[in-house]
């Protein structure tokens, strides 16, 4: 079964602007991580927080996590070409130990050059 | 440092043929996980193995199944396949020395299986 669900499902927006991607969860986490898939390809991870904290920069990526409404939301600013992809939330299978992880279906972002 | 690397890369077989798809996990890597990808169902956790053991175990039937040997190399083998098992198979590396799945994970580009 998903854990985490991404909002939207599908997302265009112009070279430039921002992207906002959400996700909610179901279950209490300990961390919360990113993933992004380039056309059917294997997953890159992007960035993981913890549950202890509330945002998370990497370049231009930030993310987001409040525990209390169990969603997180990734925004990534000033796009690029190159960001046309598929991006998934994901958590730890069991909710602790290293196992794998669930992910949600992914939101599809496309940057119109 | 080498990624995760996985073989085949395409795969076509026909029902009820069974197959092994192999990962090689990054240098010193000890954590081998195997994921499912369809369009319906997205990306499902198969199964994960450390030092040889399988520690977790997905919702799929027993007719996945997997392994791992002694250098962190794990196979994953399919029996009596079904169409529904039409998918791209991810596998991923990751240090897994500590609780709390704090670690992540490196995927492979994955294997393209086709049933007929």
């Amino acid at each position: 079964s998903q854990q985490g669900e991404e909002d939207p499902q599908a997302l265009s927006i112009q070279e430039g602007e921002n992207a906002t991607m959400n996700c909610s969860y179901k279950t209490s986490i300990n961390n919360l991580q990113w993933y992004r898939q380039n056309s059917g390809r294997g997953l890159v991870h992007l960035i993981l927080i913890r549950s202890n904290e509330r945002e998370k920069h990497s370049g231009r990526l930030r993310v987001t996590l409040d525990t209390s409404k169990k969603s997180s939301s990734l925004l990534i600013t000033a796009s690029r070409a190159a960001d046309t992809a598929s991006y998934f939330c994901a958590t730890p299978h069991s909710g602790g130990g290293a196992d794998g992880l669930t992910f949600g279906k992914g939101t599809h972002l496309i940057i119109q050059p | 440092k080498a990624g995760v690397t996985q073989t085949p890369r395409y795969l076509i077989k026909t029902r009820g043929q069974q197959v092994t798809l192999s990962c090689s996990p990054i240098s010193g890597h000890r954590s081998v996980s195997w994921y499912q990808q369809t369009p319906g169902q997205g990306l499902q956790f198969l199964f994960e193995y450390f030092s040889e053991t399988q520690r977790n175990k997905g919702n799929f039937p027993g007719r996945f199944s997997g392994r791992q040997f002694s250098n962190s190399r794990s196979e994953m083998n399919v029996s009596t396949l079904e169409l529904g098992d039409s998918a791209l198979y991810l596998c991923a590396s990751s240090r897994a020395s500590f609780a709390g799945g704090y670690n992540e994970q490196f995927f492979g580009p994955g294997t393209r299986l086709t049933v007929l």
